[in-house]
């Protein structure tokens, strides 16, 4: 079984749409990020819920918006998609903010 | 600002060399300290962690670290490199100080020629 798995894998689409990316974690765990890497391959966080509240929020655009039904779950849906949002989204679990557990990421491509 | 460097964005060594990369963080009196590989088109894999305790982690496929607090350093070593740990290669630092997130270095590159 996938600890994190995300989907989609891959994601392409145009410019001014609105797209999702879900994310599950069957770990237990009570903390869920989202972390963006650039096409530089540098990783920066973007958000962090704990227990589906959010706890950090990283100066990301208001086009972004993560929601998390439950412990287990925490997507994110992305309006208005800019050609500059191309990137791979990666998802990741933690017990008390410990060491991150990854998903396999989702590139996405805006055209 | 939170930083982590890694001061080699690519390294080439040949198969059955030894290995070092370098990490090194900004602050921090108790951080947590990781690597993680990622190969390519893959998510990423924590190769080791370090928390407290001994200085020298073992991780997963022969890799070591040693946290050096005096130097801010949390090298990676591995003593032979096979041609299959050719990745990126991700240190991080997280814990309290560093607002319970992870801030990652900005990976290096390992190749392995044969």
């Amino acid at each position: 079984d996938t600890a994190v798995s995300q989907t989609p894998k891959y994601l392409v689409t145009q410019m001014g749409n609105d797209k999702s990316i879900k994310c599950e974690q069957n770990l237990g765990h009570d903390t869920m990020y989202w972390y963006k890497q650039d096409s530089k391959k540098f990783l920066k966080i973007m958000f962090s819920y704990n227990n589906k509240e959010l706890i950090i929020n990283e100066t990301v655009p208001n086009r972004f918006s993560p929601k998390s039904p439950d412990k287990a779950h925490l997507n994110l849906h992305i309006n208005s998609l800019e050609l500059g949002d191309s990137a791979v989204y990666f998802c990741a679990s933690s017990h008390n903010t410990a060491e991150a557990f990854f998903g396999q990421g989702t590139r996405l491509t805006v055209v | 600002a939170q930083s982590v460097t890694q001061p080699d964005i690519h390294i080439t060594v040949s198969e059955g060399a030894s290995l070092e990369l370098r990490c090194n963080y900004s602050y921090g009196a108790t951080p947590y300290l990781f690597w993680y590989v990622q190969s390519p088109g893959q998510g990423l894999q924590l190769l080791l962690k370090y928390f407290s305790g001994d200085t020298l982690v073992q991780g997963i496929k022969g890799f070591e670290a040693e946290f050096k607090r005096s130097q801010s350093s949390f090298n990676l070593r591995k003593p032979s490199v096979h041609w299959s740990d050719a990745a990126e290669y991700f240190c991080a630092v997280g814990g309290m100080e560093y607002g319970n997130k992870l801030v990652f270095g900005a990976g290096t590159i390992l190749r392995v020629k044969s």
